[in-house]
């Protein structure tokens, strides 16, 4: 059974660097025809695709969010992360990380717990 | 790359069938058939119920279903159930290999 559970600050000031890492348990992240993603989701409001890393290191982006935001992986730990920069109020929210179960398939299977994180002074 | 579109709300009574919409455009929901729907209850993390247009994970409910036309999917319940009030949120594959979901429907079982 795969589990991702995603750890990081929980408060984050404005303008700084949201970071974030998401821990996965029972499959590797350098195996298989799987992507590992991020999405968030805003107080009461929508889910938010933010991006994914493949196992070969190639990472696709929302193009919305492309110009603050890197996704690394470390497949030593079997963990990878999140950076967005330059953080706003807008940027605060649920961030889950996720399994995306890719070629001709395609969804998300696995879903972490999700980790609030709040941008305020 | 924009949000696909749903309802905000639909209700129905036990017993009932009700469908949600997701429209996109020719860069996600019509160009590919790999279109899922997430169910998330208050507090929870997102579950999948259908993938590829219209599959059900292993156990997950057959009163789950799900269809597509052009550039539109649909979500349809069937035999609704007090359990099934929640937020279902539609998901598709993008152009350049990217995602993109929809705003969210919040079911309401009256």
């Amino acid at each position: 059974q795969v589990q991702l559970q995603e750890s990081g600050p929980g408060l984050v000031k404005p303008s700084q660097t949201l970071s974030l890492t998401c821990t996965v348990s029972g499959g590797s992240i350098s195996s298989g025809d799987f992507y590992w993603g991020w999405i968030r989701q805003p107080p009461g409001k929508g889910l938010e695709w933010i991006g994914y890393i493949y196992n070969n290191g190639r990472t696709f982006y929302n193009p919305s969010l492309e110009s603050r935001l890197t996704i690394s992986s470390d497949t030593s730990t079997n963990q990878f992360s999140l950076n967005l920069s330059s953080v706003t109020a807008a940027d605060t929210a649920v961030y889950y990380c996720a399994r995306w179960y890719a070629y001709y398939v395609d969804y998300f299977d696995y879903w972490g717990q999700g980790t609030l994180v709040t941008v305020s002074s | 790359q924009s949000a696909l579109t749903q309802p905000a709300s639909v209700s129905g009574s036990p017993g009932q069938s009700i469908t949600i919409s997701c429209t996109g455009t020719n860069s996600d929901i019509g160009s590919y058939n790999f279109v899922s729907w997430y169910q998330q209850r208050p507090g929870k993390v997102p579950k999948v119920m259908i993938y590829e247009v219209s599959k059900r994970p292993s156990g997950v409910s057959n009163r789950f279903s799900g269809s597509k036309s052009g550039n539109t999917a649909s979500l349809t319940i069937s035999g609704l159930q007090a359990e099934d009030e929640a937020d279902y949120f539609c998901c598709s594959y993008a152009v350049r290999n990217t995602v993109v979901f929809g705003g969210g429907t919040k079911l309401t079982v009256l």
